[in-house]
């Protein structure tokens, strides 16, 4: 069984600060995706890494995956309330299979 | 395009009841995929399909049934409800077996 850990489970910052959320793993994953879900909907991508060492930035969030493509981490600068939600880190394979980390819930308060 | 939809949005059962929690997309995606998430909790995979007539199973297969008669439809059976598989539930849809998932709204199910 892949197991992806994510941590920390919860961060409360204010707005403004920085903050990253770490997901980790003794597996090797055809690609890591980052997903944020709000309260009552379906999880909504929002990148995909699939080369080792790969950084990609989307605004404020900036993602990175390992050299070993086991772990990946979030990285947001200037956290605004709107950034407030859980987000999900899922490993996939070329077999059609994704696992999933158990979340980080963040909130910023004003 | 409607994407991923799910139905019901809500259900009560009650212990020992069947139902079949329907999915269907409509981007022509091969692989789709059921979970559940638990409060708090991340998404559990229970069984996934590369194609039509293709299934297999995920880490909590047990208790749910699935079939993928047709590539568009992906429904998931419950045989017996039990008030461990009360949980939110939520199938999605890729293009690729390491592509962006595309989930549905979820069903919100309770058993008592």
């Amino acid at each position: 069984t892949q197991l992806l850990e994510q941590s920390p489970q919860f961060l409360s910052i204010q707005e403004g600060e920085n903050l990253t959320v770490y997901c980790n793993s003794s597996s090797v994953f055809s690609s890591l995706q980052w997903y944020r879900q709000e309260p009552g909907e379906g999880p909504v991508l929002l990148v995909t890494v699939v080369t080792g060492g790969e950084v990609k930035k989307l605004k404020r969030l900036t993602f990175q995956f390992g050299d070993a493509r086991k772990d990946s981490s979030l990285h947001i600068t200037a956290a605004q309330t709107g950034d407030t939600g859980l987000y999900l880190c899922a490993g996939a394979t070329n077999a059609g299979k994704s696992t999933f980390g158990d979340g980080t819930t963040l909130t910023v308060k004003p | 395009n409607a994407g991923v939809t799910q139905t019901p949005k809500f259900q009560v059962l009650k212990t020992g009841q069947s139902m079949t929690l329907q999915c269907a997309q409509d981007m022509n995606h091969e692989y789709m995929s059921w979970y559940r998430q638990d409060p708090g909790m991340g998404l559990r995979l229970i069984h996934y399909s590369v194609g039509a007539g293709i299934t297999d199973q995920g880490e909590v297969p047990n208790g749910y049934n699935v079939s993928r008669s047709t590539t568009e439809d992906f429904p998931l059976r419950l045989l017996s409800a039990a008030p461990s598989q009360t949980s939110v539930y939520f199938c999605a849809s890729s293009y690729a077996p390491s592509g962006e998932q595309y989930f549905g709204p979820g069903t919100r199910l309770t058993v008592t």
